[in-house]
């Protein structure tokens, strides 16, 4: 299994500015993904942080507002650019291991933007 | 892309019952399915998972069946205790870490006493 270390567990942020989430995990994994969960709602899929190339997002998601860096296959940010009120939710961290496909949460980050 | 649906959203059954939540989704690719457990303020923890070349597995109270020609799957909990409280979330995913999960909407289980 992995552990996972996600950072901030939670922070009020006024609007318009910014906040970087950070994920890490206690040993190397293939992929690392980040989702987010609206209060009372399933968990949806930014983007998945690709290690050495720009991260694949999903449909709804875009890089200006939710830039990901992966610098190694420990390590990963995601980052809520010029926030709004609709951007408080929880931000999650996920990770796959090679050869094994179950995937691990971090924590999560309760975001709340006043 | 991927969808995956699943019903009921709320499910309230009597302790010592059992629960049944199914799932359908649309991409016939995916061919593994985790089930999640969420308590209140926690992340999802795997409570188990089932691969399409498996119709049924059990784990003690806990049971998934798939049925991958009608792409439905469910998971079944008998003898149901008050700890059975929580959300829980049906996935799809391609047979390796490198793709995605893509989750069902959730479902909420009560367990009344």
């Amino acid at each position: 299994s992995a552990v996972i270390s996600q950072k901030p567990s939670r922070d009020i942020c006024q609007r318009g500015t910014s906040l970087t989430i950070q994920c890490q995990v206690d040993s190397q994994v293939t992929m690392m993904f980040w989702y987010r969960q609206q209060p009372g709602q399933s968990l949806t899929l930014i983007a998945t942080a690709n290690q050495g190339s720009e991260a694949t997002y999903e449909s709804g998601f875009v890089i200006d507002k939710f830039p990901i860096s992966r610098p190694n296959l420990t390590f990963s940010t995601l980052t809520v650019s010029n926030m709004s009120p609709e951007d408080s939710s929880i931000y999650l961290c996920s990770v796959g291991q090679e050869g094994n496909t179950e995937a691990f949460f971090g924590q999560g980050t309760r975001l709340t933007v006043v | 892309g991927e969808n995956v649906e699943q019903h009921p959203s709320t499910l309230s059954v009597q302790e010592g019952d059992s629960a049944v939540i199914k799932c359908t989704y649309s991409d016939s690719a995916s061919n593994y399915f985790p089930w999640y457990k969420q308590e209140l303020g926690k992340r999802p923890q795997l409570i188990i998972d089932i691969r399409s070349n498996v119709g049924e597995k059990k784990d003690q109270r806990i049971a998934v069946t798939l049925n991958k020609t009608a792409k439905h799957f469910s998971l079944h909990i008998t003898e149901t205790q008050p700890e059975d409280s929580a959300v829980y979330f049906c996935a799809a995913q391609g047979y390796s870490s490198a793709s995605k999960i893509i989750f069902g909407s959730g479902t909420r289980l009560s367990i009344r006493p």
